[in-house]
């Protein structure tokens, strides 16, 4: 079945770039996406990239796929400590409400002064 | 700003006991959603809802585990009897029905200990 993989732990120095990788086994994901976790919270979508992009920029989020290995990376420029939280990639095969979602285990950021 | 409503936010049971969930999705969302979370794991799929429809319960436990959504609207998942391992966060989330893309929308969780 479908798999999303990703390391447990990323510890980055306040101001520096984070960058989360992740990969995926399913070839006929359509849409990518990377959410934010805080302590106690439930998950929050941050952005998303379809399937035919190689990368995607919003403000201090880049997201690049290589889609040829099935590798996804999110990168946090000038990373603060509101940056703590578990990070997932998840994949999904469509855009539609009937999709599933797969998600991987999630990156835990901390941030060191 | 609307948000998916879920209570209650910490549940401590023992096993064999009874235990439920509720969940009120964001008004107007079409599809709600189940999730369990295990501590260190990603959200894994329970049920998905199509107004008041099942169009997915591949992965909930039906022996002990149901699910309704009796109006279409807020929702009620229960276990019977817990177990050891249900231990976890329960998760909701709601979408809309749009075109373009389907941006699930999560409400806080509700964190499950089963003594």
């Amino acid at each position: 079945g479908e798999d999303v993989e990703q390391s447990l732990f990323l510890s980055v120095r306040e101001g520096d770039s984070s960058v989360i990788n992740c990969t995926y086994t399913d070839s006929s994901s359509t849409y990518l996406y990377w959410y934010k976790q805080e302590p106690g919270a439930g998950l929050q979508l941050l952005t998303y990239i379809f399937s035919n992009m190689d990368m995607k920029q919003d403000q201090r989020l880049t997201v690049l796929l290589n889609k040829k290995d099935k590798h996804l990376s999110l990168r946090i420029a000038d990373t603060q400590t509101g940056d703590s939280a578990i990070y997932f990639c998840a994949e999904s095969g469509g855009y539609s409400s009937a999709s599933k979602i797969i998600f991987g285990s999630g990156t835990r950021l901390s941030i060191r002064p | 700003e609307a948000e998916v409503a879920q209570s209650p936010r910490y549940k401590i049971t023992e096993k064999s006991q009874a235990v439920a969930f509720w969940c009120d999705p964001i008004s107007g969302h079409a599809t709600l959603y189940w999730y369990r979370q295990i501590l260190g794991q990603g959200p894994e799929l329970l049920v998905q809802f199509q107004d008041e429809s099942v169009v997915d319960d591949s992965q909930l436990p039906k022996d002990r585990f149901s699910a309704e959504r009796l109006k279409g609207v807020d929702s009620t998942l229960k276990i019977q009897p817990a177990e050891l391992g249900d231990s976890a966060m329960y998760l909701c989330a709601s979408s809309s029905n749009v075109v373009y893309f389907n941006e699930q929308f999560f409400g806080p969780g509700t964190r499950l200990t089963v003594l």
